[in-house]
């Protein structure tokens, strides 16, 4: 079992959609959860990053979390052709784990 | 932009060759972790350092080593290259110790080619 596990995907939404990414992860001592985003060819970037149960929100993104269900999600709200890229989930317990990644592509 | 700048960009090596990558973290940032990211796969943990001693390991064999210096700079070596060993590498640097919260932020990455 994959300690950390995505939908590879592509995902595909139209533009103004709300895009959900999911992530499970099996450490159940992890304490922090980040979502980046990478483009093709690039380096990840850091979309935000959540510790407690429940939903935080960063402007268009909105990352929601459940310990109980080892679970992590991101939200998009509004997609635009921009957000086409693959994000990547990171679980962080003793060491920073992440997913294969979900790609993810916006249609105009 | 992160701040963490890393150089060469690309590099071609051959197999049995040795490389060295090199990193500087931003600045105040007293913590680099390293990372290998295989075409279509998430980054995977190679070591970490904070303020010149390694602060934990990922599963990769010794052949892979680094340092890390008082100037917010660090490398990462690699010995008696593989072909799998082609990637792109990543450091990434955060301001603790504290592996289990802090936020990371990554270089742009060089991207090693072994033939």
């Amino acid at each position: 079992q994959k300690e950390v596990e995505q939908n590879s995907g592509p995902l595909s939404v139209p533009e103004g959609a709300i895009a959900s990414l999911n992530c499970t992860y099996s450490d159940r001592g992890s304490q922090s959860f980040f979502w980046y985003r990478q483009y093709s060819g690039k380096s990840p970037e850091l979309i935000m990053f959540i510790y407690s149960n429940g939903d935080k929100e960063d402007g268009r993104f909105t990352a929601q979390l459940n310990k109980a269900s080892q679970y992590v999600s991101l939200l998009i709200r509004d997609s635009q052709p921009s957000d086409s890229a693959t994000y990547l989930c990171a679980v962080n317990g003793n060491d920073m784990r992440f997913g294969a990644g979900t790609r993810l592509t916006v249609k105009p | 932009e992160t701040g963490v700048t890393q150089s060469p960009t690309h590099l071609i090596k051959t197999r049995g060759q040795q490389v060295t990558l090199r990193c500087s973290s931003q600045s105040g940032h007293n913590t680099v972790s390293w990372y290998q990211q295989a075409l279509g796969q998430g980054p995977q943990f190679i070591f970490q350092y904070y303020r010149e001693e390694e602060n934990g390991r990922g599963n990769f064999p010794p052949r892979f080593s680094g340092l890390q210096f008082p100037n917010y700079s660090s490398e990462l070596n690699v010995n008696a290259l593989e072909l799998d060993d082609s990637a792109l590498y990543l450091c990434a640097s955060s301001q603790t110790k504290l592996r289990s919260t802090d936020t990371q932020y990554f270089g742009p990455g060089t991207r090693l080619t072994v033939l």
